[in-house]
């Protein structure tokens, strides 16, 4: 069954520190972007950041930078979201999902939409 | 980064009824455009990627036009399953944004 399951949400102080995860299974994780995404309750969808299958490029929001860091371990299917000096307004459910890939008649690779989400960790940011 | 904006941010519907949700872009993204369905409590659903392509086990009910920087999302026919809240994405840029959501109430 092809899923995502991430962990590590909780409570935690401004200015501290969290690490999420999320476990992939059922499919090749090492050949797939994954994205974080998080809501705050009661709002959208805000993207979060994205490492390329290979972990050599990662992106990040403005409003993320500098203090989150995304990674992956692809020996364990396990992709990672070091949040430092976590704000009020971080507090969100996150989310990593699959973007997923196909290929062209010529070959070319095209990176879309996606596919797989996880159901979610909870991240409250509160004195 | 490109900003997406959806209008309405709310539509009240009622079983049957055909319904249009639109999608705009700040600047041109091609089709690199997706449509997601969320039911309060789970998750985003994929419904459309490239602007118009049906992802596998959506019902046809649901159709995606546009390129450029005007989308639309159609429902032919809504049934009880789609009062949700749909989002449309943009994935033009490696810089991913989401619409604000519009959400689909009975009326």
């Amino acid at each position: 069954q092809v899923q995502l399951v991430e962990s590590g949400g909780g409570v935690v102080q401004p200015g501290r520190s969290l690490r999420l995860s999320c476990a992939a299974s059922g499919f090749t994780f090492s050949t797939y972007a994954i994205h974080w995404v998080r809501q705050a309750p009661g709002k959208g969808l805000e993207w979060v950041a994205v490492i390329s299958y290979d972990g050599s490029n990662k992106y990040y929001a403005d409003s993320v930078k500098g203090r989150f860091t995304i990674s992956r371990d692809n020996s364990k299917n396990t992709l990672y979201l070091q949040m430092n000096s976590l704000r009020a307004e971080d507090t969100a459910l996150y989310y990593c999902a699959r973007r997923y890939y196909y290929y062209d008649n010529s070959g070319s690779r095209f990176d879309c939409a996606f596919d797989i989400w996880g159901q979610g960790t909870m991240v409250t940011v509160s004195s | 980064d490109i900003q997406m904006t959806q209008s309405p941010s709310t539509l009240s519907a009622s079983v049957g009824d055909r319904v249009t949700i639109t999608c705009r872009a700040s600047q041109s993204i091609s089709s690199w455009l997706a449509w997601y369905q969320q039911k309060p409590g789970k998750a985003p659903k994929l419904l459309i990627y490239d602007a118009s392509s049906l992802e596998s086990g959506v019902p046809s009910r649901f159709s995606g036009s546009g390129s450029g920087t005007e989308f639309t999302l159609t429902i032919s026919s809504l049934q009880p399953d789609d009062f949700a809240t749909y989002y449309c994405q943009q994935y033009n840029s490696y810089s991913i944004t989401f619409g604000q959501g519009t959400r689909l109430e009975i009326k």
